[in-house]
Order: structure tokens, then sequence, then C-alpha cells
């Protein structure tokens, strides 16, 4: 069974551009949660959708979005970047059986540059 | 609030050395989930032990045992006759029922562990 898939691995992009990062989830796996991981601040929570509707959501400003599609793979976009979005961005998934705390399994993240 | 404190930034022992990393968490709720995942220079979290809170039993799997203690909000993790491909950087998290349905983790700052040859 394929784990999670994060494209791209690397990214490098200038101040003001947007970006997309892709996540494609276990086979069968409902939910997908984004966590950006950096430095300074460590491991934090973006948000997590299931059934392509968002259910929480990390403390974040409006410029990172995402999004689910009904085959469960998920994409996460930053608008107007900054240079401290500059980060690992890990994708993870669960099976959603019991729907809450369970056990995830992490992409190997897209590590993004902002210039 | 909710938190999740690892206050040994970095760990270096020699091959065959045992090792704790230790976590201390903060929270409200009656109801948590409590986990360690590990993260090898490949970059992937891998999960390595979920806990609930009604659940103070130690846990063993193979070189590695789980100390939770519901008294003082610790859950450390102990690695026996560590190997050099135990190096990572491992990452206790807590997970609130009370949030509602959710997957969100807070974690900790992480302990870098470097096993020497």
């Amino acid at each position: 069974k394929a784990g999670v898939t994060q494209t791209p691995r690397y990214l490098i992009k200038t101040r003001g551009q947007q970006v997309t990062l892709s996540c494609s989830p276990i086979s069968g796996h409902r939910s997908v949660s984004w966590y950006q991981q950096t430095p300074g601040q460590g491991l934090q929570f973006l948000f997590e959708y299931f059934s392509e509707t968002q259910r929480n959501k990390g403390n974040f400003p409006g410029r990172f979005s995402g999004r689910q599609f009904s085959n469960s793979r998920s994409e996460m976009n930053v608008s107007t970047l900054e240079l401290g979005d500059s980060a690992l961005y890990l994708c993870a998934s669960s099976l959603a059986v019991e729907a809450v705390n369970e056990k995830l399994f992490f992409g190997s993240g897209t590590q993004l540059s902002v210039l | 609030a909710q938190k999740v404190t690892q206050a040994q930034t970095e760990i270096s022992v020699v091959e065959k050395e045992d090792v704790t990393l230790d976590c201390v968490y903060e929270t409200r709720d009656t109801t948590y989930y409590l986990f360690w995942y590990k993260q090898p220079p490949s970059g992937e979290l891998v999960f390595l032990i979920r806990r609930n809170s009604f659940d103070e039993q130690n846990e063993i799997s193979g070189r590695y045992s789980w100390n939770f203690q519901k008294s003082t909000s610790s859950f450390n993790f102990t690695i026996t006759a560590s190997q050099v491909v135990d190096s990572a950087v491992y990452f206790c998290a807590l997970s609130e029922v009370s949030r509602g349905a959710t997957n969100k983790l807070i974690f900790g700052t992480g302990t870098l562990l470097a096993v020497q040859p």
C-alpha cells in the first residue's frame, strides 16, 4: 500500500507569489491534516479535512487555505508569500474510522523556501 | 491551555546505552490522547504509540517502553540498548477530545537523539 505522497518535494518561490502543495493520502483514508514545521515554531497544526469539509483550523492567517477533493486528495494554498512561510509542510492522513484522535500517517513533506 | 514540553533539546548516547526521553503535558481535559512520533532525516513522522488518558498501564514494544503518569502529567519514552538507527528527532504530542471531532495534534518541540557507534 502506498504511503502518503506529497508533491512537490522542494519548492522555491519569491515573496508575494502564491503556492499550491498537493497531498495524496493512503488509499481509504478520509482525513487529511496539514502541519507546518519550522526551526523556530516547531510543528504547528494548519488545518484538517474530513469528507471534503474543513473540521478544524489552526491559528494561521487567511493566506493559508486548503481543500479536499472527493477522492480525499488535498491541496493547500498559500497566497502572498512571506519570508516567514519558509518551512517544511507536512501532510498526514488517517482512516477516520474512530473519527478522532487516531494515529496519523505522514508524508515526507514539501520543503518551501521563500526568497 | 494545552501544551507539551520536551525539555531535552538534544541527547547523545553511545550505542547500547539506555536513554529516556521526557515529555510533560498540560491540559484541562479529562479525556485526551498522547502520542510519540519519530522523525528520521527523511522528514516524515513515524507513529510510535498512542495512549488515552484512562489507560495508565506502561507499555513495552521491543526495545521501546513508555511510562505514563497522570499524577505528574508525564509520558516518558525509554529506548533500551539504543542503536544507531534510533538516531532521529522524537516528538511527543497531545490530542484533546473536548475539541470535538479532530485529529489535531499539539506537538512538543522535539528531542534530537544521536546514537554514536
